[in-house]
């Protein structure tokens, strides 16, 4: 069974204090790793997506790294417009109708 | 920009009604999700679609059913609501391969 856990589950940071958010995860063969941004009351909103191990994106002060078991979230020098809950997925190769699997999240909270 | 319309953004329910909730992409893309998303839990996939008229379901189907009569819109189904199924509903889409999914703003529903 495929399963991706984030951590930590909350995070707060002072404008301009970079850190790290991890994923972790387990799955038969990954086709993609996908990161989104959601902010409260609302659908999550697509970053990046990785394909492979030594694959790196980047937007603003976020970027994505990806090994073959964990992806990392950089932010750094974060603004408190970055404050939002960041979400990690999954696509496995055999996944049936290309479904995703989430982590539960990271909870960010940047304060001026 | 591609675009995820969901019906409503907040509904409130009685408990024994049957509820409709909707959403249209206009990407013209294969595959469709609805998740349901509460605190603690993460995103959980309800049921998907990889095609009209086809439907799997997904990790937590009980109480739901889906429908799928055009490519560009996908229904979720609650045919008696009960409390717990009070609860943020998201639906999103993608295409086949490796690509991101989508999502629409949510639909917040509450079951009295």
């Amino acid at each position: 069974e495929d399963q991706v856990t984030q951590s930590p589950e909350a995070l707060r940071l002072q404008e301009g204090e970079s850190s790290s958010l991890n994923c972790s995860y387990t799955v038969s063969g990954l086709r993609g790793l996908f990161w989104y941004r959601q902010d409260p009351g609302k659908g999550p909103e697509f970053l990046f997506t990785l394909y492979s191990a030594g694959e790196e994106k980047e937007k603003e002060r976020l970027k994505a790294t990806l090994t073959k078991k964990e992806s990392f979230l950089h932010i750094t020098a974060p603004k408190p417009e970055d404050s939002a809950t960041y979400l990690c997925a999954v696509r496995a190769i055999k996944a049936a109708g290309n479904k995703l699997t989430f982590g539960g999240g990271t909870r960010v909270l940047v304060k001026p | 920009d591609v675009k995820v319309t969901q019906s409503s953004r907040y509904l409130v329910k009685r408990t024994g009604e049957k509820v409709f909730l909707e959403c249209v992409q206009d990407m013209d893309h294969e595959n469709m999700f609805w998740y349901r998303q509460d605190p603690g839990l993460g995103l959980r996939l309800i049921y998907f679609s990889y095609d009209v008229k086809m439907k799997e379901k997904g990790d937590i189907p009980e109480g739901y059913s889906v429908s799928r009569e055009k490519k560009e819109r996908f229904s979720l189904i609650l045919e008696s609501a009960s409390t717990n199924q009070t609860s943020m509903y998201l639906c999103a889409f993608s295409r086949q391969g490796v690509t991101e999914a989508f999502f629409g703003q949510g639909t917040r529903l509450t079951v009295v």
